[in-house]
């Protein structure tokens, strides 16, 4: 059974780093074609995907993101690690990570997810 | 801002059947993944590819594609198909980017 669970801060402060990390098991990242991802939904929003990291530690970022994502991999721990930097309060967010099957171009299954609030 | 544009919102009448619709031009190159997201849980897998339905979802969900539009289709709705539904594809840059549709609510009346 392949699950995932995100875990990192509830509150951050504006102009903080966030670092989130998704802890799964049921796979191995380490395994040809398994990738990761992180996905976002403010609340009452729509989701918005925001990086990706492959068994060959490729990563990929959303555009309009890249200058503040940072994602990682550790598979001895079966742990990825998104870090986003210079946080506002349009950041704040319910954090999901999930796993992506190279080639099939869907996301599941998705963590349970965290929430993020960024204020003063 | 989203590049898969969505209808905001849709009923059903209990039994009936309703068709979801995707647009974006990304779905000329890659099929639509679907998601099923009920208040408070994270979203679910319920159709992707050209024509393929995750273990344990009810044969009821299916999928489509035409030109720049994807559709799921649930056909005889059940109360609890009443959720939120999105949809997904690569990014129409592709190299592993990915985009999500604007959302569709979906109210079983």
């Amino acid at each position: 059974q392949v699950t995932l669970r995100e875990s990192g801060p509830a509150l951050v402060k504006p102009t903080q780093t966030l670092t989130l990390t998704c802890t799964f098991s049921g796979f191995s990242l380490s395994t040809s074609g398994m990738c990761v991802s992180w996905i976002r939904q403010p609340p009452g929003k729509a989701l918005e995907w925001l990086a990706l990291i492959d068994w060959d530690d490729d990563k990929y970022y959303n555009t309009s993101l890249k200058t503040r994502l940072t994602i990682s991999k550790d598979t001895s721990k079966n742990q990825v690690v998104l870090t986003m930097t210079n946080l506002d309060p349009v950041d704040t967010a319910t954090y999901y990570c999930a796993r992506m099957t190279y080639g099939s171009g869907s996301f599941d299954p998705w963590g349970q997810g965290t929430l993020v609030t960024v204020s003063s | 801002s989203s590049e898969l544009t969505q209808d905001p919102a849709v009923s059903v009448a209990l039994g009936q059947t309703v068709r979801i619709t995707c647009q974006g031009d990304s779905l000329r190159s890659y099929y639509a993944s679907w998601y099923q997201q009920k208040p408070g849980q994270a979203p679910l897998l319920v159709f992707y590819g050209k024509d393929k339905r995750p273990s344990g979802i009810p044969d009821r969900f299916s999928g489509s594609s035409s030109g720049n539009t994807a559709s799921l289709t649930i056909t005889g709705a059940q109360a609890e198909d009443e959720a939120d539904y999105y949809c997904n594809s690569r990014h129409i840059s592709g190299n592993h980017h990915y985009v999500f549709g604007t959302g569709t609510k979906v109210t079983v009346i």
